[in-house]
């Protein structure tokens, strides 16, 4: 039962202008989501993460918005450059119930082209 | 970020055989260490959590008996794939994590596993 879903298997934007990234979790109990990135036959790389109780985070270029009520999250990077392209996995955790254990949804490829 | 190796990067194996993965945590002391896998175009899926010096987690559908795991360090964690069938073949990666947030949880580059 896929708890987190990343309903676009991928998105293509010219360098320069905005990516959006989408991810819809069902599980109420999350309370800790984390973006990562991954290039092939690598393991995935931090980004950036939020809180629960927050409804944004910022950091550079990367941008993560938090609905909790339509249990929605999403990524903007801004302006979005050629090495930016890779695949995008969203995750989150329950820490009060599964500790530190992550679930990932499936992924979205991103391809910046210039 | 932290640095996180894993041995080999890339095994192949006969079926029936026998084939361990090393996950290392080497700047840092990891009191929990996670262990995925990921199929073609698929999520990354956490099959157990291990913590140092104690039994795995494992998640429901993975066989304990199956995927042997042992933290036997702050910064060593082996996942053994016992008497390797075909279907086992995927890519697994660890992951490490040592005080503080949930962020701060550091993958390893991942093992590919053929078997033939």
């Amino acid at each position: 039962d896929q708890q987190v879903k990343q309903n676009s298997p991928s998105l293509s934007v010219q360098e320069g202008r905005i990516s959006i990234l989408n991810c819809d979790y069902t599980n109420s109990m999350f309370d800790y989501f984390l973006w990562y990135k991954k290039y092939p036959a690598e393991g995935p790389t931090f980004l950036i993460s939020i809180s629960s109780i927050k409804d944004k985070n910022e950091d550079g270029r990367f941008t993560v918005f938090l609905n909790k009520s339509a249990k929605h999250l999403s990524l903007h990077i801004v302006p979005s450059q050629p090495g930016d392209s890779a695949v995008y996995f969203c995750a989150a955790s329950d820490r009060s119930n599964s500790g530190y254990a992550l679930n990932f949804g499936k992924g979205t490829s991103l391809l910046v082209t210039p | 970020g932290a640095v996180v190796s894993q041995h080999p990067s890339r095994v192949i194996c006969k079926s029936g055989t026998s084939v361990k993965i090393e996950c290392r945590s080497l700047d840092f002391q990891a009191t929990t260490m996670f262990w995925y896998r990921q199929f073609p175009k698929q999520s990354l899926m956490l099959m157990a959590t291990s913590n140092e010096g104690s039994k795995a987690t494992y998640e429901q559908g993975v066989e304990k008996d199956k995927f042997l795991i042992n933290h036997a360090s702050l910064t060593l964690s082996t996942l053994t794939v016992t008497s390797a069938h075909p279907e086992d073949s995927s890519f697994y990666i660890c992951s490490a994590k040592g005080g503080g947030s949930v962020g701060e949880q550091y993958f390893g580059p991942g093992t590919r596993l053929t078997v033939t």
